[in-house]
């Protein structure tokens, strides 16, 4: 168990539907990251948060919105989906060291798979 | 910009057999590089890393060197178990990304070990 936590599990919807995934980090981490592991993509990094603020954004679409809050959880918006968009979207989180971010362990959550029917 | 690029798989090995597993990068800065394993149906847990070159990263049998000269971090096993049938993925953090820790990673090599 990494300590992080992603809620749902599984998320079945239709097109141009909007979802929120949600994420609750490792005790005392303070920077969330989001990843999209797909087929033809591969892993990749959307966005991350550090202590409630953005520090770095990826390949993600307009389409798609994060936020942290003052507890530190982070939520994942996707909106006007599209087929395309089914992947596993995982959640990290890391910083609790206090240290460079670049070295630190990121601890992955169990993912949540989204089908977009 | 800043890659990973592993090598083709599967990889179907028998139990006891040496593992490699190669990965080359591309930074523009003296990245940190990490090797994370994902089991069927898991998200993904480190197995070992070093951040600066000529470091080994080691845990479980495995082990990997940073070799800034060849920019390779090449993952080796001596002796694989069936428990070991996994993907594994070769990823960078790059200090020229400024300090966020974003991860780059590799496409994945999946590994099959049979008894």
């Amino acid at each position: 168990d990494s300590g992080v936590t992603q809620t749902p599990k599984h998320l079945i919807t239709a097109t141009g539907q909007r979802v929120t995934l949600r994420c609750s980090p490792r005790s005392g981490d303070l920077s969330v990251y989001w990843y999209q592991q797909s087929l033809d993509q591969g892993l990749q990094f959307l966005i991350q948060y550090y202590n409630g603020e953005e520090r770095a954004k990826g390949n993600i679409l307009e389409r798609f919105s994060a936020q942290q809050f003052p507890d530190l959880h982070s939520e994942l918006n996707l909106s006007s989906l599209e087929l395309g968009d089914s992947a596993l979207y995982f959640c990290a989180s890391s910083g609790s060291s206090g240290g460079a971010l670049r070295t630190d362990t990121q601890y992955f959550g169990p993912g949540t798979r989204l089908t977009v029917l | 910009g800043d890659s990973v690029t592993q090598m083709e798989g599967p990889v179907t090995l028998s139990e006891e057999a040496f593992l490699t597993i190669n990965c080359t990068y591309t930074a523009t800065g003296y990245p940190s590089l990490f090797w994370y394993v994902q089991y069927p149906g898991e998200g993904l847990q480190l197995l070992l890393k070093a951040t600066k070159a000529d470091d080994k990263g080691s845990n479980k049998g495995f082990e990997a060197t940073y070799r800034k000269e060849t920019t390779s971090f090449h993952l080796e096993k001596g002796s694989v178990q069936v428990s070991d049938s996994a993907v594994y993925f070769c990823a960078l953090s790059d200090p020229g990304s400024g300090n966020t820790g974003k991860l780059i990673f590799g496409q994945g090599t999946t590994l099959q070990v049979k008894p």
